[in-house]
Order: C-alpha cells, then structure tokens, then sequence
C-alpha cells in the first residue's frame, strides 16, 4: 500500500480479553517498530523487527504483550488479559532498514485501545 | 541513559509569526541522527526535518528549520510563517545507529496557532 495501515482504528474492550492489533507496514520496508503512546506522553517503544533478525523485544512491558512479524511483512500486537493501564494509542511504524532513508520511519495512524 | 527532554508542553503562536520548539537529548555517542516529528489530531506522525549528527550545516524544509548545537546536545526547530495547519503535538527523537535500533522521543510540544 502506499502507506502504513493500522486495525482497528479504534479498539473497546473489557478487562481481562485479548486483544490483537494489525500493522501492515509499507510494502518492501524491512523495519517494523510497536509503540505505545499514552495520554500526554511521547511515544514509549515496544518492540523492532529487521529482516528475518530476531526481535528485539526491550521495550515489551510485560509477558502478556507478544508481537510476531509473518513473512516479513504484516504485523499483529497481542495484549493477553487486557488492563486499564494498557488503555493508549498503539502506533506501529515501518522503515527501508537500508539506503538513504534508512533511518526516516513512516507511522501509521495508530489504534486506539480502551479497557473498560 | 538515552534520553528526549522537550521542556514547552504547550506553545502558542500568532499565525504568520516565528515560534521556536526547543529539545535537548542526551547521548554519548558521536553517530547519531535526530528528527522532528508532527502529530496533528489524526494522530498520524509526519517526518518535518532530519539532521544527521555529523553535518555542521543546520537543516531546513521549506518554512521549517533547525538550530543543531552538537556541544550542547540542543536541537530546536523554528517554523517561520506559522500556519493554522502547523497546529498539532511536535516531537523531536534521535537514533544512535552503533547502539541498537530504537528511535527515543520526547514528550512533545503543543502548538497552537492563533489565527
């Protein structure tokens, strides 16, 4: 696609469920990061896949988030027993991962996660 | 510890007026790249302008710019010509290639533009 594509734009959900975020990053981009923004906040990392690598998975705040890349390509977040203070805006973003714009990430719009 | 500080939560401009967002960073490396970004409400961050550490030169796009202090770790920008559409959250962030892979932002600015 021409850019990156985040579902679902927005997310309600009761405490306790599972949630699953989509992040489909720009076609041929090798760098895909997670983030976390939470209201009033920057943007707090989650977790950077490059290529066939391994994850690097630093920024994941607990053992119920996961996030697995198929086929180098799209992206799905899990949060496993969802909690009030998991409620943010989740914004992926992909990158060449090479050449002069290796460094320059295009974001998507985010999903925003609500737990009631 | 790598480290974003944008110390204006909130800053106002009269449109067409000059407003400049400041940012100070943290890092002991010598390689590195830093960025402003802009939030508007769709929440979609957009890339306003780069500076690799290792230019001298400040960077400038059109009616934004930068004032890079590479010995103060200071790295402001400066929108000339404030439109209404400037209006969102700006964040600024910078990468250490040498020393993983994760981008470190700061908390971000408001800026309000007064018609």
């Amino acid at each position: 696609g021409a850019g990156v594509s985040q579902s679902p734009s927005n997310k309600v959900t009761e405490k306790g469920k599972d949630v699953e975020l989509r992040c489909d990053p720009i076609s041929g981009h090798t760098a895909l990061y997670w983030y976390r923004q939470s209201l009033g906040q920057g943007l707090e990392f989650l977790i950077y896949f490059q290529g066939n690598s391994a994850p690097d998975k630093s920024g994941l705040p607990s053992d119920r988030f996961s996030a697995e890349r198929t086929g180098g390509s799209v992206s799905t977040l899990t949060i496993q027993r969802t909690q009030q203070e998991d409620s943010a805006v989740y914004l992926c973003a992909s990158s060449p991962g090479q050449g002069p714009a290796k460094n320059i990430q295009y974001f998507g719009a985010g999903t925003r996660l609500s737990v009631l | 510890a790598q480290t974003v500080t944008q110390s204006q939560p909130e800053m106002s401009v009269q449109e067409a007026e000059t407003v400049t967002l400041s940012c100070t960073y943290d890092t002991s490396e010598s390689d590195y790249y830093l960025f402003w970004y802009k939030q508007p409400p769709s929440r979609q961050m957009i890339l306003v302008i780069r500076q690799e550490a290792y230019k001298q030169q400040n960077a400038t796009e059109n009616r934004f710019s930068v004032n890079f202090q590479k010995a103060a770790k200071s790295f402001s920008l400066k929108i000339s010509d404030s439109q209404l559409g400037d209006a969102a959250m700006y964040f600024c962030a910078y990468r250490t290639p040498n020393t993983g892979n994760q981008f470190y932002f700061g908390t971000g600015t408001s800026l309000t533009v007064i018609p």
